[in-house]
């Protein structure tokens, strides 16, 4: 298993500004994911985050506006730049712990967005 | 990524089993069923994984069929505590979805 820590939990921010947030994990792994929830709504993948390469974004996520840094095995940085009020959402990391031949995905408690 | 479909609501009442379908008809050969809990404001919690047949843990029983193209999570005896939302994933080391793709997830709610 793996426990994910996540700073900050909440952050009212202001339009124009950026936000990074911080995720930590227990123990070492090799694949870090960031997500946005939006409220009421399921989890949407921004981003792969693997140690020693750059991130892979998904379709309609670019890394101007969602920059990532995974300087290790054990941490990962989610930066939301130049906010705007539909940036306001729940962002989650997670990390893939090996099972001999699959994965178990924990995940972090979230960081809550709001964008004034 | 495999595409799942799932109920998006169920109710329920205390102490009864609760059985949640999931279909997932395009499925690769490698890829593992992964249930996960999510209560508001916490991020998604892993309940059960499984291949093929039936795996059982402490929370939750996963009986999956040989075509593999459905799985059904039951959990025994629902208390209130589990009023949350249930998401069936697929994907696996093995295959190249390692990454997972939510639906929409099933919204249980237990009643008293």
């Amino acid at each position: 298993s793996a426990v994910i820590s996540q700073k900050p939990s909440r952050d009212i921010c202001q339009r124009g500004t950026s936000l990074t947030i911080q995720c930590q994990v227990d123990s070492q792994v090799t694949m870090m994911f960031w997500y946005r929830q939006q409220p009421g709504q399921s989890l949407t993948l921004i981003a792969t985050a693997n140690q020693g390469s750059e991130a892979t974004y998904e379709s309609g996520f670019v890394i101007d506006k969602f920059p990532i840094s995974r300087p290790n095995l054990t941490f990962s940085t989610l930066t939301v730049s130049n906010m705007s009020p539909e940036d306001s959402s729940i962002y989650l990391c997670s990390a893939d712990v090996p099972t001999g031949k699959s994965y178990e995905q924990y995940f972090g408690p979230g960081t809550r967005l709001t964008v004034t | 990524l495999a595409k799942t479909t799932q109920p998006i609501s169920m109710d329920s009442y205390e102490g009864q089993e609760v059985n949640i379908t999931c279909s997932h008809n395009n499925i690769a050969t490698n890829d593992y069923i992964t249930w996960y809990q999510q209560f508001p404001s916490q991020g998604p919690r892993f309940i059960i994984q499984g291949y093929k047949t039936k795996v059982t843990n402490e929370v939750a029983s996963l009986f999956i069929p040989a075509d593999r193209k459905s799985s059904t999570l039951s959990l025994p005896r629902v208390s209130l505590s589990d009023t949350a939302v249930y998401y069936c994933l697929v994907g696996g080391l093995l295959s190249n979805d390692y990454k997972l793709s939510f639906g929409a997830g099933t919204t249980v709610t237990v009643r008293a």
